[in-house]
């Protein structure tokens, strides 16, 4: 079983409010990414978790905010966004830590509009 | 010049035939190559991993070529639901690149009846 799961599936949000998104994986992998995806556009890596710390912040706004309770779940909280901030996000999970050049298997997004 | 070059299509594919597209990379140190198929609105899924042999999975046959830096992505006997984008991804194990994956902006397969 390679399913990682997301929720919400859609969310719509102002410009002042304060959101979470959330992802789940059971497969006991040690690595959890966020990516950001336009339109026409491929993925953009925002976040990794290694283990259940950050290794990666790809240069993202502080009005993202990832966390990672414990190595299942990956949360992503958002606050006071812009509305260019829609997009799919979405979730991976490798089995390896970071540093290895191992398969991601993605989770099937929440779609983020932002009014 | 991109990382990860693809050709954006469309490619429009008779059902039944056969269409074949490549990848170019311009990082000699990849080390890991896959295809990954989205369709519309939906999350990238792993298509197949490439080997430096080259793989087949049913209708589908990868091949890598590491002189000429490039991965292709063969489909026999297209069926209608083979429509899809389809992502080449590359990772490389170099320090500072730590296995992060670096996408094609992906092929475009419109397979027509």
């Amino acid at each position: 079983d390679t399913e990682v799961t997301q929720t919400p599936k859609h969310l719509v949000m102002g410009m002042t409010n304060k959101k979470s998104l959330k992802c789940e994986q059971h497969m006991g992998h040690r690595a959890m990414y966020w990516y950001k995806q336009k339109a026409k556009k491929p993925p953009e890596l925002m976040f990794v978790y290694s283990y259940e710390k950050l290794s990666i912040n790809e240069s993202v706004p502080s009005r993202f905010s990832p966390e990672c309770p414990n190595s299942s779940l990956l949360n992503l909280h958002l606050h006071a966004l812009q509305p260019e901030d829609s997009a799919l996000y979405l979730c991976a999970s490798s089995q390896e830590g970071l540093g290895q050049a191992d398969t991601q298997y993605f989770g099937p997004g929440t779609r983020l509009t932002v009014l | 010049r991109k990382e990860v070059e693809q050709d954006p299509g469309p490619f429009n594919v008779p059902e039944g035939a056969t269409v074949a597209f490549n990848c170019t990379y311009s990082n000699s140190a990849s080390q890991s190559f896959f295809w990954y198929r989205q369709d519309c609105r939906k999350e990238p899924k792993l298509l197949m991993s490439v080997y430096s042999s080259g793989n087949e999975d049913g209708r589908f046959t990868a091949q890598l070529n590491r002189a000429s830096q490039y991965i292709s992505l063969l489909i026999r006997d297209s069926k209608l639901s083979d429509s899809a984008t389809y992502l080449c991804v590359v990772t490389s194990s170099a320090a500072d690149s730590w296995g992060k994956l670096q996408f094609g902006a992906g092929t475009q397969v419109v397979v027509t009846p």
